[in-house]
């Protein structure tokens, strides 16, 4: 099946700093990425809609200038965590939808545990 | 909107028997319904998904979900638990093909020997 890779699978900075998380389709062309982040024993909420080439559609609540995502390819999202406080600490997935299927099956990346010291 | 409700944020099951994990959905329009699991610290494995075919679906590791458009319902079974079961498990539902997945809150599943 389809792969999808983030990097780095782990990452821990402080408080102020940025982190960027990248998102990869392996084996196939990704004309949509989503970014979901997921808190502690809770459920996925996504955070923004990445097509290539344009700008990211962004959930209500998420601030556009503090999680900069670029899909600047059709294999590769970024999500950049700007000026990242201990709140942000959370664990951010990703997933590409290959458009091959009828059913546009989405395919998850292992996700990124993000700390923020 | 579209919604879903998993009832039982954890099930406990015995080695062997039976595995049934709830979801009820609401879309006004027909949806796409998956079920996906997630091991401690890694993403989200599809284990079987519904797209307006067959209304019993089979999946993987002899799970399967059975689509009731009456109940709005979308449980997930397997007749017997293993130990390798024990994880998390979410449903989710999209409206068609190609748009983000609103997921449930999540049920922890737990196998004893």
């Amino acid at each position: 099946g389809a792969v999808v890779s983030q990097h780095p699978s782990r990452v821990i900075c402080k408080s102020g700093t940025s982190v960027k998380i990248e998102c990869r389709s392996l084996d196939f062309q990704a004309t949509t990425m989503f970014w979901y982040r997921q808190f502690p024993k809770q459920s996925l909420m996504l955070m923004a809609t990445s097509n290539e080439g344009s700008k990211a559609t962004y959930e209500q609540g998420v601030e556009k200038d503090k999680f900069l995502i670029n899909h600047a390819s059709l294999t590769l999202s970024t999500l950049t965590v700007t000026s990242a406080h201990p709140e942000d600490s959370s664990f951010y997935i990703c997933s590409a939808i290959s458009g091959q299927g009828p059913s546009y099956e989405q395919y998850f990346g292992p996700g990124t545990r993000l700390t923020v010291t | 909107a579209q919604s879903v409700t998993q009832l039982g944020s954890h099930v406990s099951v015995s080695e062997g028997a039976l595995v049934l994990l709830r979801c009820n959905y609401s879309s006004s329009v027909p949806p796409y319904l998956f079920w996906y699991v997630q091991y401690p610290n890694q993403g989200l494995q599809l284990l079987l998904k519904y797209t307006s075919a067959a209304t019993l679906v089979k999946g993987i590791n002899d799970f399967e979900a059975e689509f009731k458009k009456s109940e709005t319902s979308f449980h997930l079974t397997k007749p017997s638990a293993h130990m390798s079961d024990a994880a998390e498990y979410f449903c989710a539902v999209s409206v068609e093909g190609g748009t983000a997945l609103i997921f449930g809150k999540g049920t922890t599943l737990s196998v004893s020997s």
